[in-house]
């Protein structure tokens, strides 16, 4: 059984850091490519972060202007991110998310339950 | 590309049929579009890959169709556990995934 557990998340100050994890099972984690999305309450899911299998390549929403970087650990199989300078309106859930891509088909198979992170003073 | 979601809410009682709409700002490969249905406390569950295949555990009653621009979700009988918000999402080039606004399917 495919299992992704968000931790990290909590009350941050403005202009703080946070790193979250996501511990993942039931899986060949380091065949897969993975995704960190966020979701403020009452708005729709955004993507955030992509990281391939080997950690080799990132890609991050230009919106966030490298103040976020995601990473990997295939041996302990798990997922970061790092969040440097957060402001009030990076207040939302965040998850971890599983990529998969065949010949055919690209979609995000398996998700994370999610973990809050809340930047206010 | 921009997806679009309609109805923005849908008020529906048991055994009714759902039908939500996802239209896209231009054309969009049809391997490339999944649904996704989001319940209250939980990670997104995917639905349906490849704009009409059922994900593993998915029940028949909920089917995809479409192509081009227009791409549609059924549920065929609703039922109460299928309270949820429900998501189109387009796996692109840049950024590489996109999604609707969400259509919420409530349950009278």
């Amino acid at each position: 059984e495919v299992r992704l557990v968000e931790s990290g998340g909590g009350v941050v100050q403005p202009g703080g850091s946070l790193t979250l994890s996501c511990a993942a099972s039931g899986f060949k984690f380091d065949h897969y490519a993975m995704h960190w999305f966020r979701q403020v309450p009452g708005r729709s899911l955004e993507w955030v972060s992509l990281i391939t299998g080997d950690g080799g390549t990132t890609y991050n929403e230009d919106s966030l202007k490298g103040r976020f970087t995601i990473s990997r650990d295939n041996s302990e199989k798990s997922l970061f991110l790092q969040m440097n300078t957060l402001r009030t309106e990076d207040t939302a859930f965040y998850f971890c998310a599983k990529d998969y891509c065949s010949t055919t088909n690209c979609y995000i198979d398996y998700w994370g339950q999610g973990t809050l992170v809340t930047v206010s003073s | 590309i921009v997806l679009t979601q309609s109805p923005g809410t849908l008020s529906l009682s048991p055994g009714e049929r759902a039908t939500l709409s996802c239209r896209a700002s231009q054309t969009v490969n049809g391997n490339y579009l999944a649904w996704y249905g989001h319940k209250p406390g939980q990670g997104p569950r995917l639905l349906i890959y490849g704009a009409s295949t059922r994900a593993t555990g998915i029940p028949d009653r909920i089917s995809g169709s479409g192509s081009g621009t227009d791409f549609t979700l059924t549920i065929s009988r609703v039922e109460p556990e299928d309270l949820a918000v429900y998501y189109c999402h387009q796996y692109g080039s840049s950024p590489p995934v996109t999604f609707g606004q969400g259509t919420r399917l409530e349950i009278q």
